[in-house]
This record gives structure tokens, sequence and C-alpha cells, in this order.
């Protein structure tokens, strides 16, 4: 497609409930990041994938917070056993390999844990 | 944290010029300067973003400070459509480099 997908765009999710946020890059675009934005706040790092390799996961908050891009392209974002503090808007990020400037966010899933 | 320090926020009034300044003091001497913007309920968008010259594009202009230690991003017809969060970040030029965002510029175009 012509930009980055996220999907869905909203999620309303029970306190205790696993969620799972999906990501459409570019095609051919390598690097794929994921990033967490609280209201008000600018966007957090949580990870990054070069190809199907995650190569940074430090900005992920905890265990319950799991990435993964197994062919490449698609990757899906996962909390396990929501918090109310993971509320936030989800977004990610791609870019071709060598174009570092270039980076295209999607719109974002915006998550609520009730 | 963010390497950078901007206003929490500005007015700038449609068509007139919007400029949007940076400080960046502890910038190195391989690190960009990059702006971008996030328009409400979207992504983050790119503008623009230079070393050490002054760099334009058909969205905004960079003028950078001699001594790097600060910038201004220069949007020079404001239009209501502009209206957003403005982001200034230092960054290695590394496509495996993250962006560290801090809280930005909101800047409110008034018709």
């Amino acid at each position: 497609g012509a930009g980055v997908s996220q999907s869905p765009r909203y999620k309303v999710a029970k306190r205790g409930q696993d969620v799972a946020l999906r990501c459409d890059p570019i095609s051919g675009h390598v690097s794929l990041f994921w990033y967490q934005q609280a209201l008000g706040q600018g966007p957090e790092f949580l990870t990054y994938f070069q190809n199907e390799a995650q190569l940074d996961k430090s900005g992920l908050p905890s265990d319950r917070f799991f990435a993964e891009r197994p062919e490449g392209s698609v990757s899906t974002l996962k909390i396990q056993r929501t918090q109310q503090e993971d509320s936030a808007v989800y977004l990610c990020a791609s870019s071709l390999a060598y174009r570092s400037y270039g980076y295209t966010f999607g719109s974002g899933t915006r998550l609520t844990v009730v | 944290d963010a390497k950078t320090t901007q206003p929490p926020s500005m007015d700038c009034a449609e068509g007139r010029a919007a400029n949007l300044p940076c400080n960046h003091s502890t910038i190195s001497g391989n690190e960009y300067v990059y702006w971008y913007r996030q328009i409400h309920s979207q992504g983050p968008q790119y503008i623009i973003h230079g070393l050490k010259n002054n760099e334009t594009n058909e969205m905004a202009s960079l003028i950078i400070t001699e001594d790097r230690k600060s910038s201004t991003l220069i949007l020079p017809h404001a239009t209501l459509r502009d209206t957003a969060v403005y982001y200034c970040i230092v960054r290695v030029e590394n496509y495996g480099q993250n962006f560290v965002f801090g809280p930005g510029t909101r800047l409110s175009v008034l018709p």
C-alpha cells in the first residue's frame, strides 16, 4: 500500500485481557519500529526490527510486551494481561534500509484498558 | 531523555511565517537535526533534517546556527492545516537508530 497501515484503529480491552496490534509496513521497507505514545506526550521507542530480526527491544516496558515480524514484513505487537497503564496510542514506523530519515509512521492503534 | 528543548506552545496568524525554535546545546558532531510534526490523531510526519547547512524543501526551511547549538524551523506561510505538535530531534543518521521524541511545541495557527 501507499502508507503504513495499522489495525485495529481502536481497541478497548478489559484489564487482564491479551491484545494483538498489527502493523503492515510499506512494501519493501526493511526497518520497522514500534512506539508507545501516552496522552499529551511524545512517542516513546519500544522496539526495532531489521527484516525479521528484532535488533533492539530495550524500550519494551515489561515482559508482558512481545513483538514479532516472522517473515520480515507484517509485525505484531502483543500485550499480555493488559493493565490500565498500557492505555496509549501504539505507533508503527517503517523505512527503507538506507534512507534513514524517511521513516513513515502509521496512524496508530489507540488502546484503552478498562 | 530528549536532547532538545522547545517551547511548549506557540501561536501564529494564518498566512504569516511560523518560526519554531529548538535548543540542542549538547549535540554531537555526527548528529543531525530532524523535525517531525504530528497532526491530531495521526502519526508523526517527517518535515526536514540537516547537519550544519541550512536546508529547504517544499514544506519548510531549517536554519541551524553556526555552533549547531540551536535551530529554527520556518513554515513560510502558515495555514490552518499546519496546526500540530512539532518535534525537534537530534539523531545519528543510522537506519537502526530510533528517534527520541520530547514533548514538542504545540503550534496553533489562528485565522
